[in-house]
């Protein structure tokens, strides 16, 4: 059983279409991050959430940490084919970090 | 600005045999991480360091050794391969250790053991 639990783990839609992605755990975090991976690449950091209830924004993506800080969620609006990749969220617990399974977009002209 | 390199790209490896993943940066980072990426299962710690001559196991350690002579420096080997060892293996270095420090990548090593 893996410690963030990903979901869904393939999405394919249209350009234009809104879309969001969960990362569940159990577990209560201080933090929580969200990466995103092109093939042949490693990830790299999209944002990180700090505070129960945050919401915070990078263009069209929009990041939430559940109240609880247990869980949380990335919703694209009018996804471009360029947001086509891997995302993943991440914890990190007494200096290790665990990865969720991620979530394998692809976005369809 | 180099940031983590990796070497090599590819490797391929027959059963039994050893080898060194090469992981550097040059971000004076204290911290370094080896991961591995199967199908499904994300990202895997395999070791992390928090400093020159500290180092920890992750969660799937069985199977590799790592050392940290040096704050730049941060290999991985593995002892005797097996094909389960076949995966993506990817380093990442933070300035601190954990908590919500961001992890910077290299761009990953494809082994294959046959």
């Amino acid at each position: 059983t893996q410690l963030l639990e990903q979901s869904p783990q393939f999405l394919s839609i249209q350009e234009g279409e809104n879309l969001t992605v969960y990362c569940n755990s159990s577990s209560v975090f201080s933090s929580l991050q969200w990466y995103r991976q092109e093939p042949g690449e490693g990830p790299v950091l999209l944002v990180t959430v700090v505070t129960g209830g945050e919401v915070k924004k990078l263009k069209r993506l929009t990041f939430q940490f559940g109240d609880a800080r247990k869980d949380s969620s990335l919703h694209i609006t009018a996804a471009q084919t360029g947001d086509t990749g891997l995302y993943l969220c991440a914890a990190a617990v007494a200096n290790k970090f665990y990865f969720g399974s991620g979530t394998k977009l692809n976005v369809k002209p | 600005n180099a940031g983590v390199t990796q070497t090599p790209k590819f490797q391929v490896l027959k059963t039994g045999q050893s080898m060194t993943l090469q992981c550097a940066q040059d971000m004076n980072h204290e911290y370094m991480s080896w991961y591995r990426q199967d199908p499904g299962m994300g990202l895997r710690l395999i070791h992390y360091s928090v400093g020159a001559g500290i180092t920890d196991q992750g969660e799937v350690p069985n199977g590799y050794n790592v050392s940290r002579s040096t704050t730049e420096d941060f290999p991985l080997r593995l002892l005797s391969a097996a094909p389960s060892q076949t995966s993506v293996y990817f380093c990442a270095s933070s300035y601190s250790r954990g908590r919500w420090e961001k992890l910077f990548f290299g761009s990953g090593t494809q082994l294959s053991v046959l």
